[in-house]
């Protein structure tokens, strides 16, 4: 149980282009979902945090215009990655956190984001 | 606030060899502790947690981990790796109360035949 999946696991996009990524919960419903960013060789760096229905709470000098969140439903979010530029190239992570606990997270296989 | 250091940025290490990776932190709150590997191109499992209770914490895999309040610690033991556990290692600390994880800068383990 408690399986998340994200949606690509990779892609490649031209500079000044949007690419969207999903997060899903397949097995239960996520009151809350994460998102992070890991650079090569670093630890990952929370961004956001979102909750069903609610505009996401953004970790601080993280832009929420070009870093679009969406938690439309209990078991789907979506990080939106907008008019990318090379600097955004990076692996991103999500995790859910089931709704009748908020201390474990459970986390997605990632998604590797190239911007050309 | 918590933060999270992993003394270690690399180990390695021989098949069979037991290991200790480090990891102390700081809270000014009561905390959960956690232990993730995340292997080349995945996301992060789940090795063990210390929510309450006992402080000696058994996870998966033949990890554990033990709580040490007072050294603020909480290193990760293996008796003995195996080839597969070549991984990245990180330690998390979130505060009671609080939904957010901070991470370590985590631990390359290295197991060598």
């Amino acid at each position: 149980g408690a399986v998340v999946s994200q949606h690509p696991s990779r892609v490649i996009c031209k500079s000044g282009t949007s690419v969207k990524i999903e997060c899903r919960s397949l097995d239960f419903q996520a009151t809350t979902m994460f998102w992070y960013r890991q650079f090569p060789k670093q630890s990952l760096m929370l961004m956001a945090t979102s909750n069903e229905g609610s505009k996401a709470t953004y970790e601080q000098g993280v832009e929420k215009d070009k870093f679009l969140i969406n938690h439309a439903s209990l078991t789907l979010s979506t990080l939106t990655v907008t008019s990318a530029h090379p600097e955004d190239s990076s692996f991103y992570i999500c995790s859910a956190s089931p709704g009748d606990s908020r201390i474990e997270q459970y986390f997605g296989p990632g998604t590797r984001l190239t911007v050309t | 606030a918590q933060s999270v250091t992993q003394l270690d940025s690399q180990v390695p290490v021989f098949e069979e060899a037991p290991v200790e990776l480090r990891c102390n932190y700081s809270s000014s709150v009561s905390v959960y502790l956690f232990w993730y590997v995340q292997y080349p191109n995945q996301g992060l499992q789940l090795l063990l947690k210390y929510l309450s209770g006992s402080t000696l914490v058994k996870g998966i895999n033949g990890f554990e981990a033990e709580f040490n309040k007072s050294q603020t610690s909480f290193h990760l033991r293996k008796p003995s790796v195996h080839i597969s556990d070549t991984a990245e290692y990180f330690c998390a600390v979130s505060g009671r109360g609080s939904e957010k994880l901070v991470f370590g800068k985590g631990t390359k383990l290295t197991v060598n035949p």
